[in-house]
């Protein structure tokens, strides 16, 4: 069964530092999404793209953050500058263009101290 | 400001038994709802998603949506403890759009 891919799994970086995370949506999807998760909350959006650009964004998607699909097969979340509130899973998603159900990858855990 | 809101739980049940879960939503304009578990450290894994009003049945699963009341829950009938996760309600605002995700109920099912 087809599936979002994301790596790392996991990385810890210092604060201030700048971190990539990556995606590899299901194939024939258009719509892709990042989601983060804190410790204990709530799933949180940051953003959905689609047709190469932002489509939505959150108000905590702010100017750290910014994602790029390069090459046509990976989708990135850039973080630069990294806060230790930071530190959550992020998960990548998507879907296809006309259905609703959004398909979720493993995450990636952030650590930042 | 759009809210999904479930019970935190824990929810706890004997094995066999019937785990109803329960979320309301704050926007009447919704428009499609699902159903995701989580496990501890693991991503979303999607159950089943409901438009219309009404019941919609999947194996153990059945999902009931009042919009009126702008109200969905979850019934897992024959609860096994390997249905021991958060359960969490994620709403649809617009096609094609983000989900707003509920906090999550926690089950547990007890042998």
């Amino acid at each position: 069964e087809p599936e979002v891919t994301q790596t790392p799994s996991h990385q810890v970086t210092q604060m201030g530092q700048e971190v990539i995370l990556r995606c590899v949506p299901i194939s024939n999807h258009l719509y892709f999404y990042w989601y983060r998760q804190i410790l204990g909350q709530k799933v949180e959006f940051l953003v959905s793209f689609y047709n190469n650009e932002i489509s939505e964004k959150s108000e905590i998607f702010d100017d750290q953050f910014s994602v790029e699909r390069p090459d046509g097969s990976n989708f990135t979340l850039k973080i630069r500058s990294t806060k230790l509130e930071d530190s959550a899973m992020y998960f990548c998603a998507s879907r296809t263009g006309s259905g609703n159900t959004i398909y979720f990858g493993e995450g990636s855990w952030l650590t930042v101290v | 400001q759009k809210e999904v809101e479930q019970n935190s739980g824990p929810l706890s049940v004997p094995e066999g038994a019937i785990a109803s879960l329960n979320c309301t939503y704050s926007d009447r304009g919704s428009q499609s709802f699902f159903w995701y578990r989580q496990y501890s450290g693991k991503s979303p894994e999607l159950i089943m998603f409901i438009y219309s009003n009404g019941d919609k049945e999947d194996g153990r699963f059945t999902a009931q949506l009042n919009k009126a009341s702008q109200y969905v829950s979850l019934l897992i009938r024959d609860s096994q403890p390997s249905d021991s996760a958060t359960y969490l309600c994620a709403v649809n605002y617009n096609q094609g759009g983000k989900l707003i995700f509920g906090q999550g109920t926690e089950l547990s099912v007890k042998p």
